[in-house]
């Protein structure tokens, strides 16, 4: 959805380096979202925001973390305690509502060096 | 939590064929379920959902089917084309947050 931005598209980490991902979105959507996604897998939630300086951790935070200062903003950093963190990354978002689906940025490959 | 099962994990059918993805959940309270699909590389889009107060829905070639009673859904594709080719996955909704199932890889042959 042209609506969420994420970038870069593609970034490198080398050993005991903190990366961040960026997630933009102008849809003025509540809650954001980030997943983690390996190759033939599904969608492993990583942390998730449903208000503005407020975020909690989904099923695999460890080794992540976020910010939400903006509504529009949900940033992901992943810090060198995450020791596998080659993967494809996903930022979604959402209205607040619960009957409603959540739409997907193109989403940033992450490699090691 | 909410816990949600698909399968299959892999479907192969010919082109003009139809296709059945199946979807279990666990928790009773969950109200919504949609269904995405992924092509190589690129994000899930929405094709179909559902929601709690109605059994069926369909769009086109598409069609959802929901058992709340069984707790599970399906998505059906009638003339299937290469084109659908791709992984679908569902998901429902659980406290706060959707819960995605591991995924179905369609391929689609000519």
């Amino acid at each position: 959805d042209g609506g969420i931005t994420q970038s870069p598209k593609y970034l490198f980490r080398k050993e005991g380096q903190n990366v961040t991902l960026s997630c933009e979105q102008n849809l003025n959507h509540d809650a954001m979202y980030w997943y983690r996604q390996d190759p033939g897998q599904g969608l492993r939630l990583i942390y998730y925001s449903q208000i503005v300086n407020d975020f909690q951790k989904g099923d695999i935070a460890e080794g992540y973390s976020v910010s939400r200062e903006k509504k529009e903003s949900f940033p992901l950093t992943v810090t060198s305690a995450q020791k596998n963190p080659t993967a494809f990354y996903l930022c979604a978002s959402s209205m607040q509502d619960r009957q409603q689906p959540q739409h997907f940025g193109d989403g940033t490959r992450l490699s090691i060096l | 939590g909410e816990n949600v099962e698909q399968h299959p994990s892999t479907l192969s059918v010919q082109e003009g064929d139809s296709a059945v993805i199946k979807c279990t959940y666990s928790d009773s309270a969950s109200n919504y379920f949609p269904w995405y699909k992924q092509e190589l590389g690129k994000r899930p889009q929405l094709i179909i959902d559902i929601r709690s107060n109605v059994g069926e829905k369909k769009d086109q070639r598409i069609a959802v089917t929901l058992n709340k009673t069984a707790k599970h859904f399906s998505l059906h594709i009638t003339e299937t084309q290469p084109e659908d080719s791709a992984v679908y996955f569902c998901a429902a909704i659980g406290f706060q947050k959707l819960v995605f199932g591991t995924g179905t890889r369609l391929l689609v042959s000519p």
